[in-house]
């Protein structure tokens, strides 16, 4: 089974500049979930969707970051204009669906994003 | 708020040595705790999901233990390749499966 693509891998950005990332979740899987990973802390979750309908993006900064999921299946994330500050690992996962009594989240690689 | 803390924040093992890593919590109410591994450069790997205190669950060298406030990683003769960060995430009663994370254990086993 194929688990969760993202790209790019990795990104150096200038700040004030814009930026995307792609995530590709496991099939099947309803709940797709996009974290932000600062370097020597844990994840932290920004926005989370089931199908195509946002859950709950209540830590997701909206004056810069955007994110939509269209077709229910892939997820784009978006910051616009970055920040030295976003510097992070972003991560995308997916879950088999909110209502499944095991709903344990698979993870992607993530993208190193850097802005100089 | 919910919090995860983890420690110790690092713990350098030699092979064959075994210990414990600890992940305390505070939620209003626990519907489940999830144990993760995090290799260099890639993102967290699922290891264990408790649902309740005192359920076990083993996979390989690892054991994942859980009381009312907290959960234990006993790791039993480590090997190099157990070598990683590992990560304690707690999901609330009442959640959207909104996980909280702790900042994990970096652990190191030397040969």
């Amino acid at each position: 089974e194929a688990g969760v693509a993202q790209s790019p891998r990795y990104k150096i950005i200038e700040k004030r500049q814009s930026v995307a990332f792609w995530c590709n979740p496991i099939s099947g899987h309803a709940t797709l979930y996009w974290y932000q990973q600062i370097l020597g802390q844990g994840p932290k979750l920004l926005i989370q969707f089931q199908n195509n309908g946002v859950v709950d993006d209540s830590q997701l900064p909206k004056d810069r970051f955007s994110a939509e999921r269209l077709k229910g299946v892939d997820s784009t994330l978006k910051i616009q204009p970055a920040k030295l500050e976003d510097s992070a690992v972003y991560l995308c996962a997916s879950s088999l669906d909110l209502g499944a009594s095991r709903n344990e989240q698979f993870f992607g690689p993530g993208t190193r994003l850097t802005v100089l | 708020e919910d919090q995860v803390t983890q420690s110790p924040e690092a713990l350098r093992l030699q092979e064959g040595e075994s210990s414990s890593l600890n992940c305390s919590y505070t939620v209003s109410g626990l519907r489940g705790l999830f144990w993760y591994r995090q290799d260099p450069g890639k993102g967290p790997e699922f290891l264990f999901t408790l649902y309740s205190a005192g359920e076990e669950k083993e996979k390989e060298r690892l054991k994942a233990t859980l009381t009312k406030k907290e959960s234990f990683l006993h790791i039993t003769a480590p090997k190099p390749e157990d070598s990683a960060t590992y990560l304690c995430a707690v999901l609330p009663l009442g959640s959207n499966y909104k996980l909280t994370f702790g900042k994990g254990t970096l652990l190191t086993v030397n040969p």
